[in-house]
């Protein structure tokens, strides 16, 4: 069982926006910053989104991240068929890494 | 081009060792971490551990200590995660990755080594 908290999945249909929460407590999320993945199937995670909403190189800006407090959320606009995958935050927990269980999005 | 490119598919018995690798090109391979992530059948992403090869600082999860180690040869650029007694339960795919910064954003991941422990 994680230390972060994320829903097993969520859907929503194709041009709809969808949010993923992960939630933790002031040792991990509190303090640091959080990153986000996305997993394809059969693939490799993809980094997403770092240092709570900064989106790298050829992601996106369909793709956003925020953090309030103890909590962080994923935003995906416009949604796509293409997008349907797995999704996990990430931080950092006294020097080490934690991922979220995970949440599979499925778009209608 | 940054590429992290792992060891293939290993099918071993419970009690073998292993050792798998994860070479890194494109970058100073000495200037940035590398993780280790696996995957069990069905299931989500679980941080193991973490090398800086530039130093060989390690870091494990309390849950992978002493289950695993976890090294570097900077001199190749090469990493590796071993096991001195596999069980079953050590099936999964397992992903290298490197850090951009801290020890989990991972920017690049290898394309992932599966290991299956079966009698």
């Amino acid at each position: 069982q994680s230390v972060l908290t994320q829903p097993p999945s969520v859907s929503a249909a194709p041009g709809q926006k969808v949010t993923i929460s992960c939630s933790g407590s002031s040792s991990n999320i509190g303090n640091n910053y959080v990153s986000w993945y996305q997993q394809l199937p059969g693939t490799a995670p993809k980094l997403l989104i770092y240092d709570n909403n900064k989106r790298p190189s050829g992601i996106p800006d369909r793709f956003s991240g925020s953090k309030s407090g103890t909590s962080a959320t994923l935003g995906i606009t416009g949604l796509q068929t293409g997008d349907e995958a797995d999704y996990y935050c990430g931080t950092w927990d006294s020097s080490l890494g934690v991922f979220g269980g995970g949440t599979k999005l499925t778009v209608l | 081009e940054v590429q992290l490119v792992q060891s293939g598919a290993e099918v071993k018995k419970p009690g073998e060792s292993l050792k798998i690798s994860c070479k890194g090109s494109g970058y100073s391979f000495t200037s940035y971490w590398i993780g280790w992530v696996r995957q069990m059948p069905g299931k989500g992403l679980e941080w193991m551990g973490i090398i800086y090869p530039g130093d060989s600082d390690t870091r494990y999860s309390p849950s992978f200590q002493g289950q695993v180690t976890i090294s570097a040869d900077k001199s190749i650029s090469t990493a590796y995660l071993q096991w001195s007694s596999l069980k079953a339960s050590d099936t999964a795919m397992y992903y290298c990755a490197r850090s951009v910064r801290g020890v989990i954003i991972f920017d690049y991941w290898g394309q992932g080594t599966l290991v299956t422990v079966s009698s």
